[in-house]
């Protein structure tokens, strides 16, 4: 199982702004390691969407943002729109299993 | 464009092997780390195993022992070589290029270009 641990759906009318939690522990997180975001629209690969905690790629709307604060990040999306729709994973490091960790996915819904 | 091409996913039976290959194009192939990433039918993304640009390989715990990373860079090309399989290897198996920012160490990789996937189907 995921050491990141993500709401399993949230949902938003248009328009609306919705948070996507990722709380991890000392070993991953915590320790210090980034916190980078994936969003994987229905029956596509992931596409980058956040690294480093806060920065957008170039192409991803501003309406996107990132934050980091102890053992846990946030992923925001203010304006919600009908693209939107798509599973969304936090991704970062854990030094106890020396290797990189996915959240458990977050299914975010436009009502 | 950056492009990475997945392919060599199929059928295998329990304790079979099979040979994934990821052909990348677009970027300088051996300046990158790269890894293989999966994802089990209608479940999360789970990392399998990274490359990186010095030569020297990880792998996750689930597939250590059973699995190996390689990479040709005359041929832009990463591969992952799979024995033992397993009814839980079944996955969609994605190629993905890392980027790190200000030079950091591997734990801040990220994975800025992924490849559409292979499907791997472990079943007798």
């Amino acid at each position: 199982q995921s050491v990141l641990t993500q709401p399993p759906s949230v949902s938003g009318a248009p328009g609306q702004r919705v948070t996507i939690s990722c709380t991890g522990s000392s070993s991953n997180i915590g320790a210090g390691y980034d916190v980078h975001w994936y969003q994987q629209l229905p029956g596509t690969a992931p596409k980058l969407l956040m690294y480093v905690n806060t920065n957008r790629p170039s192409g991803v709307p501003d309406r996107f943002s990132g934050s980091k604060s102890g053992t846990s990040a946030s992923l925001a999306i203010t304006g919600l729109q009908a693209e939107d729709e798509a599973d969304y994973y936090c991704q970062s490091y854990d030094s106890s299993l020396s290797g990189y960790v996915f959240g458990t996915g977050t299914k975010v819904t436009v009502l | 464009e950056v492009q990475l091409l997945e392919s060599g996913g199929g059928l295998v039976q329990p304790g079979g092997s099979l040979r994934l290959s990821c052909a990348a194009s677009g970027f300088t192939f051996s300046s990158y780390a790269m890894s293989w990433v999966r994802q089990a039918p209608g479940k999360g993304l789970e990392w399998v195993s990274t490359f990186t640009s010095g030569g020297n390989t990880y792998y996750a715990d689930s597939v250590k022992g059973r699995f190996t990373i390689s990479r040709d860079n005359s041929k832009n090309t990463l591969y992952l070589q799979m024995n033992s399989l397993r009814a839980e290897d079944t996955a969609l198996y994605y190629c993905a290029k890392h980027m790190v920012q200000g030079g950091k160490p591997r734990p801040y990789y990220y994975m800025d270009v992924w490849g559409k996937g292979t499907t791997v189907t472990v079943s007798s």
